[in-house]
């Protein structure tokens, strides 16, 4: 099993321009997250679904929208990258039956200028 | 509004000395607790949890936490401190949600040889 994939692995955006982040599991979890690692700030939870077709907002939603069409996969856009946006972003997801224990990507860096 | 706290941004220990990471929760309802391990340039990993039971834990790597109802706390350690402990440790915890952590701010251990 791959576990939990991020696809790019690095990126730079100019201010305004949009991309999409795409995270894949291959072990049929049920919920999946989007975290973004600021230093100093730990993990913010930016948006998550518990479920194929469902998403939700956590604690920072603003400026980025999510989609999961299908269980395996989430995807994260930034419709207008703002330099503030520059983070490693996270992806991670969670079995129905383990609460808390989540699985994790490898990770995204993104520079935004 | 529940909380996690984890002492210390930094701590730093001698090779083959004790590692003692802190963390403490504001709840008068014990939750689920884990601790994760952020290597370099990694995603996060399950380290150790508690969920129920036995209040001393053991994880991965010869880590230890010890679940305090009492002090609310649940604080990560290791009698010997090995090079490759160094990384960023996190707490975090679940209040019997389905999907959701609440995590620490993040405690980095750096190991002195």
């Amino acid at each position: 099993n791959a576990g939990v994939t991020q696809t790019p692995k690095f990126r730079v955006l100019k201010t305004g321009q949009s991309m999409t982040l795409l995270c894949a599991q291959d072990m049929n979890h049920e919920y999946m997250y989007w975290y973004r690692q600021d230093p100093g700030m730990g993990l913010r939870l930016i948006h998550y679904s518990v479920g194929e077709g469902t998403t939700a907002k956590g604690e920072v939603p603003d400026g980025y929208n999510v989609s999961r069409l299908k269980k395996q996969n989430f995807l994260l856009g930034l419709e207008s990258a703002a330099p503030s946006q520059t983070s490693v972003y996270f992806c991670a997801s969670t079995p129905l039956a383990a609460l808390g224990e989540q699985y994790f990507g490898p990770g995204t860096r993104l520079t935004v200028t | 509004a529940q909380s996690v706290t984890q002492l210390g941004s930094h701590v730093s220990v001698s090779e083959g000395a004790l590692v003692l990471l802190r963390c403490n929760y504001s709840s008068s309802v014990p939750p689920y607790l884990f601790w994760y391990v952020q290597y370099p340039n990694q995603g996060l990993q399950l380290l150790l949890k508690y969920t129920t039971g036995a209040t001393l834990v053991k994880g991965i790597n010869g880590f230890e936490a010890e679940f305090k109802k009492s002090e609310t706390s649940f604080h990560l350690t290791k009698p010997s401190a090995h090079m490759s402990d160094a990384a960023e440790y996190f707490c975090a915890v679940n209040f019997y949600s389905n999907y959701q952590l609440i995590w620490g701010a993040g405690t980095k251990l750096i190991i002195k040889p």
